[in-house]
């Protein structure tokens, strides 16, 4: 079975600061691993996904994750924080193709996200 | 707009009562898949539709179905509501089953959700 952890459900950051947000993943196989992120009373929006190629994956809004397949993590960080950047962030792992979970996603708890001025 | 279309936005309702909630996937995607979020468990897959037919079955309960129509929409019924119900459901849309397609990843696309309160 899969399983996402996310260390610390809530991080404050200054802005201009460095962006930590931390996933350690569980998975019998390769992983796919996702982040996503979560707006006020909207949806999910993909910011980056792991899919096997690259370990070192940029996504959107200056964001970047590295998949570190010695330590299990997937851990999500930005140089520099922006007051735009508060909301919740959930890491994800789904199975490659072949297993029965097919695209299906399991998800972490979420970290929220709060930039000071 | 993320192009996966949830209706309700918002619903409230009573317990023992039934609702029914829709899902219009991105144009082209073949698969919805239905998720809740709640406070206590955290987001939550519910089930998967690959053209028609169910592919995957996560943590739904007996009181809960799905369907997908021929047009691809689905829909997501609960009843017999309970306190415990209340929750965002999201749904999202992925062009194949899983695993990879041409594109990459078989990504999700999430709709804005539709948060139902069960009083």
């Amino acid at each position: 079975a899969q399983s996402v952890t996310q260390l610390g459900s809530h991080v404050s950051v200054s802005e201009g600061a460095l962006v930590l947000l931390r996933c350690n993943y569980s998975s019998s196989v390769p992983p796919y691993l996702f982040w996503y992120v979560q707006y006020p009373n909207q949806g999910l929006q993909l910011l980056l996904k792991y899919t096997s190629a690259a370990t070192l994956v940029k996504g959107i809004n200056g964001f970047e994750a590295e998949f570190k397949k010695s330590e299990t993590s997937f851990h999500l960080t930005k140089p520099s924080a922006h007051m735009s950047d508060a909301a919740e962030y959930f890491c994800a792992v789904s199975r490659n193709a072949g297993g029965t979970s097919y695209g299906k996603l399991t998800f972490g708890q979420g970290t929220i996200l709060t930039v000071h001025p | 707009d993320s192009g996966v279309t949830q209706t309700p936005k918002h619903l409230i309702t009573a317990t023992g009562q039934r609702v029914t909630l829709r899902c219009s996937p991105r144009s082209g995607d073949l698969s919805v898949y239905w998720y809740q979020q709640s406070l206590d468990q955290g987001l939550q897959f519910l089930i998967q539709y690959y053209n028609g037919e169910e592919r995957a079955k996560g943590n739904i309960l007996e009181r809960f179905s799905a369907q997908q129509f021929p047009d691809l929409h689905s829909e997501l019924n609960l009843s017999s509501l309970e306190l415990g119900d209340s929750a965002l459901y999201f749904c999202a849309s992925s062009p194949g089953q899983g695993g990879m397609v041409r594109s990459g990843a078989n990504v999700l696309t999430f709709g804005a959700g539709s948060r139902l309160t069960v009083l």
